[in-house]
């Protein structure tokens, strides 16, 4: 089971990028890197999910790199709205299902005027 | 209408006593899951149902059980709530033949007295 490291918090300003970065060091093979955003008081939402080099949507971009033993968030130009809880997860929520996926304590970005 | 609804949204009980928490979804999913979120912790898995007949337990099954009703309902149980219980409840439902991604209920905040 593969654990994630996460920053507990981070503060950004509005208008910058925001990259949070996630340590997962025994990643395995079969193992897909997930972001989830969570508000308060809300269930957590996707956000992207990749296996390897870069994903992009219309939310963010997710890097990984050739080893894949950590991956990042990138947020471009965050508003007050983007301030939440940020999940890395990481497992084989395909095929496996999230039976062997944990979710930890997440990254809290909260953004500052 | 929310794809994955919960009920109810709030509940103050007293200890010993049996709550359901209800949950169904629209999405046409197989997989649903049911979570615990307390103040952080992040979520912790407490039981999962591939389809109707498979019901599993996660990593805090202790004190809880399920039931699976049909495709579009799981319902979560405490026989006998005890004050550390408390804490907000979130069901959610997966399809693994695309990203996996989980959908989250509103989920469903419990205080027991």
């Amino acid at each position: 089971l593969a654990k994630t490291t996460q920053p507990i918090s981070m503060d950004s300003y509005e208008g910058q990028e925001v990259n949070i970065t996630c340590s997962h060091n025994n990643i395995a093979t079969n193992d897909y890197i997930t972001w989830y955003q969570q508000f308060p008081s809300q269930g957590p939402r996707f956000i992207i999910q990749g296996y390897k080099t870069k994903v992009t949507n219309e939310v963010a971009s997710l890097f990984i790199p050739a080893d894949r033993k950590s991956s990042t968030l990138s947020l471009p130009r965050v508003s007050l709205s983007d301030t939440a809880v940020y999940y890395c997860l990481v497992g084989d929520s395909l095929w496996g299902g999230y039976q062997k996926v944990t979710f930890g304590t997440g990254t809290k970005l909260q953004v500052i005027p | 209408d929310a794809d994955v609804t919960q009920t109810p949204r709030n509940r103050i009980t007293k200890t010993g006593k049996r709550i359901m928490l209800e949950c169904s979804q629209t999405k046409g999913h197989d997989r649903m899951y049911w979570y615990r979120q307390d103040p952080g912790l992040g979520l912790r898995l407490i039981y999962y149902s591939f389809d109707v007949k498979d019901i599993n337990k996660g990593e805090i099954s202790d004190g809880y059980s399920v039931s699976r009703q049909a495709q579009a309902k799981f319902s979560l149980s405490l026989e006998s709530a005890i004050p550390n219980q408390t804490a907000l409840y979130f069901c959610a439902t997966s399809d693994p033949t695309d990203t996996g991604e989980l959908f989250f209920g509103e989920g469903s905040r419990l205080t027991v007295l």
